[in-house]
């Protein structure tokens, strides 16, 4: 199992609420990321970091946003939820440099009602 | 669609059969590597093979790249009620993000 943990698990919530989606890592990794899945489909990248105070925008467009104050700690905010943000978020981190291998926490499920 | 395309989407085998999963890429890659999905759960690391190499083992787990082809395939043999899992491709370019493959859902029948 990796050293890298995300909370909460499961977030049920209504419409218009601001969530922040904790994930941190203790393996001392300069990269982190978020991903988005919906159930039985593919990931798509929404944020990512490469090392305090820097986060660039993924692939897939998202209303969240990301902050990296500390090298562990990259949490997602949503200002005000809404049912189309229900989905499955993953945060990964990877060692940066030539070691592409990344580390998943156990995602976290957000249902938007 | 830079996404990975991987067949079949589903298979369902038998204890002790092997299973045989693929995926397509359309650029050009540093690496590919497989991830292992348990539901519900966040993805798991299982091998990484770089653009030169044409095939890695990892115990039960056969990889092997075509990069003329833009493809490659994991292969695990004797497969186990255990191995039952989504199993997604995962390739790197020149902006070292991954892309990940649409998975294949595997099923090992007891």
């Amino acid at each position: 199992e990796a050293d890298i943990y995300q909370t909460p698990r499961y977030l049920v919530i209504g419409t218009g609420k601001k969530i922040t989606l904790e994930c941190s890592q203790t393996m001392g990794h300069d990269k982190m990321y978020w991903y988005q899945q919906d159930p039985g489909m593919e990931l798509h990248l929404i944020h990512y970091s490469y090392g305090v105070n820097s986060t660039e925008k993924g692939d897939l467009s998202s209303e969240s946003t990301v902050s990296r104050i500390r090298t562990e700690h990259f949490p997602l905010t949503l200002e005000s939820a809404r049912p189309s943000h229900t989905s499955q978020y993953l945060c990964a981190s990877s060692e940066g440099g030539t070691k592409e291998t990344q580390y998943f926490g156990p995602g976290t499920r957000l249902l938007v009602l | 669609s830079q996404q990975g395309e991987e067949d079949p989407q589903a298979l369902s085998i038998q204890e002790g059969e092997n299973a045989t999963m693929n995926c397509s890429y359309k650029t050009s890659i540093n690496n590919l590597q497989w991830y292992r999905q348990n539901s519900g759960r966040g993805l798991v690391h299982l091998i990484l093979i770089r653009s030169n190499e044409r095939e890695k083992h990892s115990g039960r787990l056969r990889v092997t790249l075509d990069t003329s082809k833009k493809s490659s395939s994991l292969l695990i043999t004797a497969s186990r009620a255990a191995d039952t899992a989504s199993y997604f491709c995962a390739f790197s370019g020149s902006a070292r993000q991954l892309t990940f493959g649409s998975g294949t859902q595997l099923t090992v029948l007891p």
